[in-house]
């Protein structure tokens, strides 16, 4: 079936420090990949994407890698800062235009 | 700007009511979808529609139904609200990829 899984549910790191946010997915034939950022009490945004035809992608502080055999991909935010506590989620397309998210990362940043 | 507009940011409705919410998008995006968002189950898939008049069943239909009269237009229907409904609803649309949400609509069924 179409699963996405999301690792790990809540994430502290110490300010200026990296954070890993990791994601399996269950179809192969899932071709976007994107993630997003819910701060509280606020819609999701759309931070980053990624396409199967590329192995990595950054922009700034953030950057998503992809492993297409393996079926995951993770977020990577360098030099954290407090802006970036927030609720993150991955997602995989099944079909088309269809988004199935991952459960959900709540980051917090440490100052 | 993609403005992706709901009607309501909280309801509070009684069981076996009959609930409407209403989802606009002003940039003639032809997919539109409803989500419902749970603490610990992220945001899981109710219902969307690629085209007016057009509709197909996500993950958790059970309960729901939905109206796309209008491109602009796409309405979420709980046909008898139960306090199992009670959630964070969300909109999105989408030409191709990457959704745009709405703000959400906090429904608390009593």
């Amino acid at each position: 079936g179409e699963n996405v899984e999301q690792h790990p549910s809540t994430l502290s790191v110490q300010e200026g420090d990296s954070a890993v946010i990791k994601c399996t997915y269950s179809d192969s034939a899932s071709n976007y990949f994107p993630w997003y950022k819910q701060e509280l009490g606020k819609r999701p945004q759309l931070i980053i994407d990624i396409r199967s035809n590329v192995g990595e992608k950054k922009d700034q502080r953030i950057a998503v890698t992809l492993n297409k055999t393996a079926k995951h991909f993770s977020l990577h935010i360098t030099e954290t800062q407090p802006e970036d506590s927030a609720v993150y989620f991955c997602a995989a397309n099944f079909g088309n235009e269809k988004l199935t998210f991952g459960t959900g990362t709540r980051l917090t940043i440490i100052p | 700007d993609v403005k992706v507009t709901q009607s309501s940011r909280y309801l509070v409705k009684r069981t076996g009511e009959k609930v409407f919410l209403e989802c606009v998008q002003d940039m003639d995006h032809e997919n539109m979808f409803w989500y419902r968002q749970d603490p610990g189950l992220g945001l899981r898939l109710i219902y969307f529609s690629y085209d007016v008049k057009m509709k197909e069943k996500g993950d958790i239909p059970e309960g729901y139904s939905v109206s796309r009269e209008k491109k602009e237009r796409f309405s979420l229907i709980l046909e008898s609200a139960s306090t199992n409904q009670t959630s964070m609803y969300l909109c999105a649309s989408a030409r191709v990829r990457g959704y745009t949400f709405g703000s959400g609509t906090r429904l608390t069924v009593v």
